[in-house]
């Protein structure tokens, strides 16, 4: 199975921010890579899918970037509402296997 | 409106059974791949099944093989996770997802999720 390590696993930071999460594959996943955002309680929502392509609906301060084995997610300004935690998913190959989630907690 | 609405989740000793459904609606359901993906308390994302449009393929996380069976049921728009032989480590939301491919395979719609406790 292909392991996702995402760093750091969690970080404070303040509104207005750039804030940077990266994902390393333990192997080659070409662009087959998504990011998800999770409030408490509630259902991870897609962020980004194919490592740089932007879901519909979802801010542009969020980017993402990467291809083979190292992605990052950019948070260009945090928002009040950015404040959850983020998980990169690899869909290279079955299982689809998450990173172990990033943090991001108000400094 | 995409609509996704889990059930079945509930508490059930270790060893025990349990059979997850999720209903569709404002899809063509017949159409996608959809998933199970799972949350212990206090924990991350983990994948644990998918199934093809018309139940042909499937695949599951090493974890559940031989244990849980996804399957569907196009005529009533539903998704289903059969889980046998149950284990504490199985406690967790479950999750039904709509898998996408563009660019590789996403989940761009979620339920809202179902408990499973596994626990005597």
């Amino acid at each position: 199975d292909i392991q996702m390590i995402q760093s750091p696993s969690s970080l404070s930071a303040s509104v207005g921010d750039r804030v940077t999460i990266t994902c390393r594959a333990s192997q080659s996943i070409s662009n087959y890579l998504n990011w998800y955002q999770q409030q408490p309680g509630e259902a991870p929502k897609l962020l980004i899918y194919g490592a740089s392509s932007l879901q519909s609906g979802v801010p542009s301060r969020f980017s993402g970037s990467g291809s083979g084995t190292d992605f990052t997610l950019t948070i260009s300004s945090l928002q009040p509402e950015d404040f959850a935690t983020y998980y990169c998913q690899q869909s290279n190959s079955p299982p689809r296997t998450f990173g172990q989630g990033t943090k991001v907690e108000i400094k | 409106e995409v609509q996704l609405v889990e059930s079945g989740g509930g508490l059930v000793q270790p060893g025990g059974s349990l059979r997850l459904s999720c209903a569709a609606s404002g899809l063509s359901f017949s159409n996608f791949w959809m998933s199970w993906v799972r949350q212990a308390p206090g924990k991350g994302l983990e994948w644990v099944a998918n199934i093809k449009q018309d139940g042909g393929e499937k695949y599951y996380v090493d974890s559940v093989k031989g244990r849980f069976t996804i399957s569907r049921d196009n005529a009533k728009n539903s998704l289903y996770l059969q889980m046998n032989s149950l284990r504490a480590e199985d406690t967790a939301v479950y999750y039904c997802a709509r898998d996408y491919r563009r660019t590789g395979w996403f989940a761009d719609y979620w339920g809202q999720g179902t408990l499973v406790t596994v626990s005597s």
